[in-house]
């Protein structure tokens, strides 16, 4: 199994660009979260879903989109990407139950807007 | 709002014992989870608390109180591998977040 991968693993995108992230698990898991991981801040939810076709907003969903449309994918959209967004993207699944099971997250997107 | 706090730095001596201290005020609580984090790498799960008292794993236990609203963290016979950033997390059972995270705690394990 590889768990939870991350695509890309890198990016460096300019102010008002546009990018997705994408998310795969291969563990069946029904829940999938995306957090965001800066420096001082620790890990702060973005969006999650709780099964295929949901999604709902975290802490700090302002400028993301978020599509669930098979199990195994949650995408993580950047419509127009600010310097602000500048951070590390991990993505997380967990099987069920929301908060009390355990999230296995990926290995990370660092991205950089300049 | 919900609130959990952990020291920013700690540096410990290989071979002894470390305690990674957590207090936290939020509105529900469904458990508490600690992550370790290397530096670059993805967060992994190290223990979790829903009742009172003391878990242990090997090297790493974790305690619990949920009247004082506090947990720590325990590592024993500190190697250098366990350099890393220790993360916090209480599960929530109500509002948008199932799980928040403190800041974490770098700890370095010196020689």
């Amino acid at each position: 199994n590889a768990g939870v991968t991350q695509t890309p693993k890198f990016r460096v995108l300019k102010t008002g660009q546009s990018m997705t992230l994408l998310c795969a698990q291969d563990m069946n898991h029904e829940y999938m979260y995306w957090y965001r991981q800066d420096p001082g801040m620790g890990l702060r939810l973005i969006h999650y879903s709780v099964g295929e076709g949901t999604t709902a907003k975290g802490e700090v969903p302002d400028g993301y989109n978020v599509s669930r449309l098979k199990k195994q994918n949650f995408l993580l959209g950047l419509e127009s990407a600010a310097p602000s967004q500048t951070s590390v993207y991990f993505c997380a699944s967990s099987p069920s139950g929301g908060g009390t099971d355990t999230q296995y997250f990926g290995p990370g997107t660092r991205l950089t807007v300049l | 709002g919900q609130n959990i706090d952990q020291p920013t730095e700690m540096t410990a001596t290989e071979g002894a014992i470390v305690q990674i201290n957590c207090t936290y005020q939020t509105s529900g609580f469904n458990g508490l989870f600690w992550y370790q984090q290397h530096a670059g790498e993805a967060p992994t799960f190290l223990s979790y608390n829903v009742l009172d008292g003391l878990e242990e794993k090997g090297r790493f236990s974790s305690f619990l109180s949920r009247s004082k609203g506090y947990s720590y963290l325990l590592l024993k016979e500190l190697q250098m591998k366990d350099s890393a950033s220790y993360l916090c997390a209480v599960s929530l059972n109500s509002g948008n977040t199932p799980l928040v995270f403190g800041k974490g705690t770098r700890l370095s394990v010196i020689a």
